[in-house]
Order: C-alpha cells, then sequence, then structure tokens
C-alpha cells in the first residue's frame, strides 16, 4: 500500500531533551515536506527536500533540523525543543509537480 | 509573498443545502491548485487543477480554477453530515514548486 509513515504518532517531552520524529515514504517520491498545523494558522511549511541530499528551509523553520540521506527517509530533528513547539506535525511527499500525500501526523507537545 | 486566501472561513448548513467554497491566491510562477479535505486525522486529496475553466468533478464534490481572476471554488451538492470537515485549498508555484496552504473553511452540516 501506497504510503507516507510518521513515528512516534504522539510524544510529551520536556524543554531542551532532542528529539526525532521519524518520516518514511514507499511511493519513490523524490519531494518531501515537514509541515506543523496551528489553530488559526494553518499548515505551515518547515522544511523541504527535493531530492536525496538536497534540502531547503520553508516558511517557518527555526529551531528544526532535517536530513535527507535517502530517498524514502526524512526525520524531523528538534535539537532543544520548546513549549512553542507544541504543535501537530505532518510529513508528505509528492512525485514531483503531482498530488501531494501525508502521514497520518505526529501530536507534539512540549513542557 | 506568495498568499493563498480562503472564504468564508467557516460555514454551517443544514443537510441538502449546496455550498460555494473559495480560494485566492497570488503565487510566483503558478503551477497547480489543490483541494484538501480534512477531518481529525491527515489532508486527504480531492483535486488538482492545472488548466482554467476546466472543470474536475468527484460525485457531489466539483471544482473549477480561474488563472485569469486568480481563484478557484469547491462546490459541494445535496451536503451530508459526512461533508463536515475542515477544507484546505494549496497552491503550487515557484521554481521549487513550493505549496502555500489556506487557513482552511470549516464546514459543518447539520443533519
Amino acid at each position: 500500500e501506497a504510503q507516507v509513515t510518521q513515528n512516534p504518532r504522539y510524544l510529551i517531552t520536556v524543554t531542551g531533551k532532542k528529539l526525532t520524529v521519524t518520516c518514511s515514504q514507499n511511493m519513490n517520491h523524490e519531494y518531501m515536506s515537514w509541515y506543523r498545523q496551528d489553530p488559526g494558522l494553518g499548515l505551515r511549511q518547515i522544511y523541504y527536500s527535493m531530492n536525496v541530499e538536497v534540502t531547503d528551509k520553508g516558511d517557518v523553520p527555526e529551531g528544526y533540523k532535517v536530513s535527507r540521506k535517502e530517498k524514502r527517509n526524512f526525520p524531523l530533528i528538534l535539537e532543544s525543543p520548546s513549549p512553542n513547539q507544541t504543535s501537530l506535525y505532518f510529513c508528505a511527499s509528492r512525485p514531483g509537480a503531482g498530488e501531494q500525500y501525508f502521514g497520518p501526523g505526529t501530536r507534539l507537545t512540549v513542557t | 509573498e506568495d498568499k493563498v486566501v480562503q472564504s468564508p472561513l467557516s460555514l454551517v448548513v443544514h443537510e441538502g443545502d449546496t455550498v460555494t467554497l473559495n480560494c485566492s491566491y497570488e503565487v510566483t510562477n503558478f503551477r497547480s491548485l489543490l483541494w484538501y479535505k480534512q477531518e481529525k486525522k491527515a489532508p486527504t486529496f480531492l483535486f488538482m487543477l492545472t488548466s482554467s475553466g476546466i472543470e474536475k468533478k468527484s460525485g457531489r464534490l466539483s471544482s473549477i480554477l480561474d488563472k485569469k481572476e486568480l481563484f478557484s471554488i469547491l462546490n459541494i451538492t445535496a451536503t451530508q453530515t459526512g461533508d463536515s470537515a475542515v477544507y484546505l485549498c494549496a497552491v503550487g508555484g515557484g521554481s521549487n514548486y513550493k505549496l502555500t496552504f489556506g487557513k482552511g473553511t470549516l464546514l459543518t452540516v447539520n443533519p
């Protein structure tokens, strides 16, 4: 089944404790993105990658890192999480200019 | 800066009503416009539009794009309670084909 998977789905952590949210797609898509979704602000892009070893900042990259060492994986790293990073996070992938598929979401709470 | 504006922000209707959701945009080097439906989970794809004036249809849902006036509409006829959701509009543009999302329209269909 064609899909984007994310782990964990739910995470509660404390300020400053490094964490990684994994994202994997099995559709051989070139383009992958991370978004955060907050009430009243909609979906905002954090980082994107147009292919292996090619990543770039989206609209709200501060406090986040990404890497793209393999085509299928695009982890999101929070080196020192803060409460303002409490949000719902979505990973997404698409084949260039085509339809974008979303992962199931990761609800992160930073206390 | 790319901009996508959806209206109305929220809408309450009765089952059987017809609704029209609006999406206007300002995007550099427009490539496509996508509609998504989001219930209490990840957005799911509805339509992708690239050409003006060509209606896309799926059951009771239809959408059309006007590239001259820079907007799209999503129509839902004979609404059902299962249509209750947030409807997201996204526009792809620029050299990196970035998708910019609107804040969404919250549709509530009452029995």
